[in-house]
């Protein structure tokens, strides 16, 4: 079985610029989860799908950050305009219909630097 | 929220040696998951324990629901134990995971 891939590995911009993560979670799995994940701290959510709804988005900072997840498969998550503190990795997720005992599955992530 | 605190920070082992890992949560929680992060970047579930005892291989876990706290116990660490262990928790009423701090875990040969 494939794992969660996640796109690019490394992204280097410089502040105010626009980027744009892909990911691919496991075939069938109904829940995807973006996390921001800053050197030295633990992953943190931003925005929880449940097919191509979204479920929690409350610490997605809107005003530059959007995701999508069209056909309820694969998702973007875009930055734009890009600040030196989004410098982090960007961790996908997924699990097969989310919920309390559900096994979430990470993708490798993408380390963003922002300078 | 809740608040998610985990000790130590930091911890060298030597191959062969146990420890333990804590994980103190401020709240009542629904679900509590121990993961580990190699040193490549990779998070993996190890145990989905909200309450009760759970043994993997030489990986254990305890979470005593009442008390506020999870217990993880690494025996006879292995190089390949190195890397960052996070305890997450579900808030009760709320849908996410919650990460502590993470405990950096150092084994050396």
């Amino acid at each position: 079985e494939a794992g969660v891939a996640q796109s690019p590995r490394y992204k280097i911009i410089e502040k105010r610029q626009s980027v744009a993560f892909w990911c691919n979670p496991i075939s069938g799995h109904a829940t995807l989860y973006w996390y921001q994940q800053i050197l030295g701290q633990g992953p943190k959510l931003l925005i929880q799908f449940q097919n191509n709804g979204v479920v929690d988005d409350s610490q997605l900072p809107k005003d530059r950050f959007s995701a999508e997840r069209l056909k309820g498969v694969d998702s973007t998550l875009k930055i734009q305009p890009a600040k030196l503190e989004d410098s982090a990795v960007y961790l996908c997720a997924s699990s097969l219909v989310g919920g309390l005992a559900d096994t979430q599955y990470f993708g490798p992530g993408t380390r963003l630097t922002v300078l | 929220g809740i608040q998610v605190e985990q000790s130590p920070p930091d911890l060298i082992l030597q191959e062969g040696a146990n420890s333990t890992l804590r994980c103190n949560f401020s709240d009542s929680v629904n679900n509590l998951q121990w993961f580990h992060q190699n040193p490549w970047g990779q998070l993996i579930n190890l145990f989905y324990i909200p309450s009760g005892t759970k043994q993997n291989g030489r990986l254990s876990a305890t979470t005593v629901a009442t008390e506020r706290y999870s217990l993880l116990y690494i025996s006879s660490s292995q190089t390949t134990d190195s890397g960052v262990y996070f305890c997450a928790v579900e808030h009760q009423g709320e849908d996410k995971l919650v990460f502590g701090a993470g405990t950096i875990l150092r084994v050396k040969s």
